[in-house]
């Protein structure tokens, strides 16, 4: 059964990066002809979908984020990685890992979510 | 960029049939997906393709898409059903996922 868990530092400084990691368990990203991708949920802006990875390794992301996104993945690891460029305290909110099959699929797995906070 | 429109609350009493609806122009032509969140918890998948129910999603719950309008309908409510409701598409023009605001929704 396919698991997914957020992993990565929960406070951050302004103007760094943050950064999470997703281990998947269950399956094999290298095989399995996924998307892996990062959700944020937050009470101002509910949920937004930050950006994905297909197994090959080509990227798809939301253009508000885009400038200052990027997402990677070690199928090596079976773990897939978010790094968000010059975070602030818009930023503070809860990110989950998820994965669907197609681009434009619904999404069929959520990881449990991690709340990361942005603050000096 | 598309935008989704949902009610942010409705209460239903326990028994009684809850219509949640997602407003968008023309969404009858794309497919919607629908979620559940409990407190504290992820969202989980319910319907997807406007009504194909996902793996142990009682048959309560069914979904609809037409003209401007989709909705989750969920029969039979039962206190359990206490969730946000969010529907979601692909804007095929911007080229991402959009979320609704999500429906709160309180089993009397």
């Amino acid at each position: 059964q396919l698991q997914l868990q957020e992993s990565g530092p929960r406070l951050v400084k302004p103007s760094e990066t943050l950064s999470l990691t997703c281990t998947v368990s269950g399956v094999s990203m290298s095989t399995t002809k996924s998307y892996w991708g990062w959700i944020r949920q937050s009470p101002g802006k509910g949920l937004e979908w930050i950006g994905s990875i297909y197994y090959s390794g080509t990227t798809y992301y939301h253009p508000s984020f885009k400038s200052r996104v990027t997402i990677s993945g070690d199928t090596s690891k079976n773990e897939f990685s978010l790094s968000l460029r010059s975070a602030t305290a818009a930023d503070s909110t809860v990110y989950y890992c998820v994965r669907h099959w197609g681009r434009a699929a619904e999404i069929s797995h959520w990881g449990q979510g991690t709340l990361v906070t942005v603050s000096s | 960029s598309y935008v989704l429109t949902q009610a942010p609350s409705m209460s239903v009493a326990p028994g009684e049939t809850a219509r949640i609806a997602c407003g968008g122009n023309n969404i009858g032509s794309t497919t919607v997906h629908w979620y559940q969140q409990r407190p504290g918890q992820a969202p989980l998948l319910v319907i997807s393709y406007d009504r194909d129910r996902a793996s142990g999603i009682p048959e309560r719950f069914s979904g609809s898409n037409s003209g401007n309008t989709a909705t989750l309908t969920i029969t039979n409510v039962e206190a359990g059903d206490e969730a946000i409701y969010y529907c979601q598409v692909w804007d095929s023009i911007s080229d991402y996922y959009v979320f609704g605001i999500g429906t709160e929704v309180t089993v009397l």
